[in-house]
């Protein structure tokens, strides 16, 4: 069974502050999507990692893939109260995908 | 382009009934479809994946009885949840794969 542990479960910060999502598994992925999601709706592609020591920025979210495609981050530069919702991580190989714990992010204005 | 839609968006029945769940790609073909449950505050948990002509293939602990998967057609894919019961009461999401997954809205399922 493959696991993907994401760390922290539950963050609160102000607005203007900097975070990291962490997540972490001994299982090694052909590629790595993040996902954040809203209550009551499906999640939403932010991104999709493949190369071992990629990075990827989509505005002020950067994201990372480990050397071994095993861990990944998601770091948020200057959170908005928009940037709140839930945020998944996936691993993927053979076309199934395994979802973390999920990191549940509030951004106080 | 690759929107999934499902419907209905939320439904409520009473215990021992039946209930359908369809997912639909809207603009593209999907060989596979993946159905997943989340409860409150919790991840996505994979329930079963949807391959079009075939059966379906569930993941473990998931009861293939209870929880039907039809996939009639490379656009169409269909979760009926039967014999109903409260501990069933569930967010239903389904994604269809065009090199990666697209989620539907989900489905909202209160089994009172």
């Amino acid at each position: 069974t493959q696991l993907l542990e994401q760390s922290p479960q539950f963050l609160s910060i102000q607005e203007g502050e900097n975070l990291t999502v962490y997540c972490n598994s001994s299982s090694v992925f052909s590629s790595l999507q993040w996902y954040r999601q809203e209550p009551g709706e499906g999640p939403v592609l932010l991104v999709t990692v493949v190369t071992g020591g990629e990075v990827k920025k989509l505005k002020r979210l950067t994201f990372q893939f480990g050397d071994a495609r095993k861990d990944s981050s998601l770091h948020i530069t200057a959170a908005q109260p928009g940037d709140t919702g839930l945020y998944l991580c996936a691993g993927a190989n053979a076309g199934k995908s395994t979802f973390g714990d999920g990191t549940t992010l509030t951004v106080k204005p | 382009g690759a929107v999934v839609s499902q419907h209905p968006s939320w439904v409520i029945c009473k215990s021992g009934t039946s209930v359908k769940i369809e997912c639909r790609s809207l603009d593209f073909q999907a060989t596979t479809m993946f159905w997943y449950r989340q409860f409150p505050k919790q991840s996505l948990m994979l329930m079963a994946t949807s391959n079009e002509g075939s059966k379906a293939t569930y993941e473990q602990g998931v009861e293939k009885d209870k929880f039907l998967i039809n996939h009639a057609s490379l656009t169409l894919s269909t979760l009926t949840v039967t014999s109903a019961h409260p501990e069933d009461s569930s967010f239903y999401i389904c994604s269809a794969v065009l090199r990666e997954q697209y989620f539907g809205p989900g489905t909202r399922l209160t089994v009172t």
